[in-house]
């Protein structure tokens, strides 16, 4: 069975400093990677998504990700955080199946 | 912009009450999804409907049923809840085609407490 890793439940950081969210997935096949967003009292939003090509995915609001096939790993990262890049961070994962599994979340928390 | 509408931002009810939970979306999609939300575990996927009338178990269905009576509407029903059913509950919809490449639209979650 598939799972998601976000080994880091919390990342503190000052703001304007680089960040990289860490995820990892188990899978011996290929699959398709996703980073959702969710800012406080809102829903998730995707950030960006690894489906096939380019290792190096940029997303929204200057995030960009690289999937590493032979680390089996997809981190997240920003150059610079804003006090507005304040949220949790889902990693999720799918194969051809019908559903993504999600990891449990890395609550990037940004200070002045 | 694809819209996803959740009845209740916040629901507070007893133990054992019948609870339905609404999600409405605008945008014509074919894939909705029931997610639950608790702290530590992330998200996990307790139904989703890939049409009309159809249905899916997800991975924590045990205590739930789902109804799509309309193409927009997708309702999670608790038939007695209790009180470890306490969580935030997220609606998503996707479009047409596999659930596995798609992005999934998620509304702002109904926080639920059963006391």
């Amino acid at each position: 069975a598939q799972s998601v890793t976000q080994l880091d439940s919390q990342v503190p950081v000052f703001e304007e400093a680089p960040v990289e969210l860490r995820c990892n997935y188990s899978s011996s096949v290929s699959v398709y990677l996703f980073w959702y967003v969710q800012y406080p009292n809102q829903g998730l939003q995707l950030l960006l998504k690894y489906l096939s090509g380019s290792t190096l995915v940029k997303g929204i609001n200057g995030f960009e990700a690289e999937f590493n096939k032979s680390q089996t790993s997809f981190h997240l990262r920003k150059p610079s955080v804003h006090i507005s890049d304040t949220a949790e961070y889902f990693c999720a994962v799918s194969h051809n199946t019908d559903k993504l599994i999600f990891g449990t979340g890395t609550r990037l928390q940004v200070f002045p | 912009d694809v819209k996803v509408t959740q009845s209740s931002r916040y629901l507070v009810k007893r133990t054992g009450e019948k609870v339905f939970l609404e999600c409405v979306q605008d945008m014509d999609h074919e894939n909705m999804f029931w997610y639950r939300q608790d702290p530590g575990l992330g998200l996990r996927l307790i139904y989703f409907s890939y049409d009309v009338k159809m249905k899916e178990k997800g991975d924590i269905p045990e205590g739930y049923s789902v109804s799509r009576e309309k193409k927009e509407r997708f309702s999670l029903i608790l038939e007695s809840a209790s009180t470890n059913q306490t969580s935030m509950y997220l609606c998503a919809s996707s479009l047409e085609g596999p659930v596995a490449k798609n992005i999934q639209y998620f509304g702002a979650g109904t926080r639920l407490s059963v006391l």
